[in-house]
């Protein structure tokens, strides 16, 4: 899976079949994370996200779940589509002290690939 | 609503010539960001900015200017373009309405090659 600041991974699934796309952390001091889908050619979309008092969060076909005691971040895909092919990012926001400002920490992804 | 638009889409500059990308956001977004993106790496902050005319250094500012002279436009410069600005630009736009929440809305991108 991936790590923020390590090399690229790649998935490959069949249509229809569930993904999960993983992400690890280093920073106990994040408190916000988020994913994002990046098509080729296009700037990234943002997906889902996630505050560190949560566990899990469900969107439409995409839950995220995160692991604080390890530190693990990953991303379900239900029904994976073709269209769902692309590079998938997790970021992480530091804790700001309260602050509205936080810097997001992108890792490098993980490259998608949907087989019909 | 356009969301965020960056001009030009594709560029190619000589060693030491100058140019400036623009980024124009219609989400009256109160933080923006530049960033760029290389092969195999992470979106790295270059600039951004919390508010009309102001500015900050982000990760990997050497090299590069920015301006926010209105809330709706982060304009990002380059002096002396030198190859290894050879890069993918993106603009990206969030509101300040939470301390923890940070959605960060991105452009389409600006393909830069440095001859």
């Amino acid at each position: 899976g991936e790590s923020v600041g390590l090399h690229l991974p790649t998935l490959s699934v069949q249509e229809g079949d569930n993904s999960i796309i993983n992400c690890a952390y280093s920073n106990s001091a994040s408190d916000y994370f988020i994913w994002y889908k990046q098509e080729s050619g296009k700037g990234p979309q943002f997906i889902i996200d996630i505050r560190s008092n949560m566990d899990k969060r469900q969107g439409q076909r995409v839950t995220v779940l995160l692991n604080k005691t390890v530190k693990h971040l990953s991303l379900q895909i239900a029904a994976t589509q073709p269209g769902d092919s692309a590079v998938y990012f997790c970021a992480e926001k530091e804790y700001a002290g309260g602050t509205s400002y936080g810097k997001l920490t992108f890792g490098q992804g993980t490259i998608l690939t949907v087989h019909p | 609503n356009a969301g965020v638009t960056q001009t030009p889409k594709f560029r190619v500059l000589k060693t030491g010539q100058s140019m400036t990308l623009l980024c124009a956001q219609d989400m009256n977004h109160e933080y923006m960001y530049w960033y760029r993106q290389d092969p195999g790496m992470g979106l790295r902050l270059i600039h951004y900015s919390v508010g009309e005319g102001t500015t900050a250094k982000g990760e990997v500012p050497d090299g590069y200017n920015v301006s926010r002279l209105k809330k709706q436009n982060f304009l990002l410069g380059l002096e002396s373009a030198a190859p290894s600005q050879t890069s993918v630009y993106f603009c990206a736009s969030s509101y300040r309405v939470n301390p923890t929440i940070n959605i960060q809305y991105f452009g389409a991108g600006t393909r830069l090659s440095v001859l």
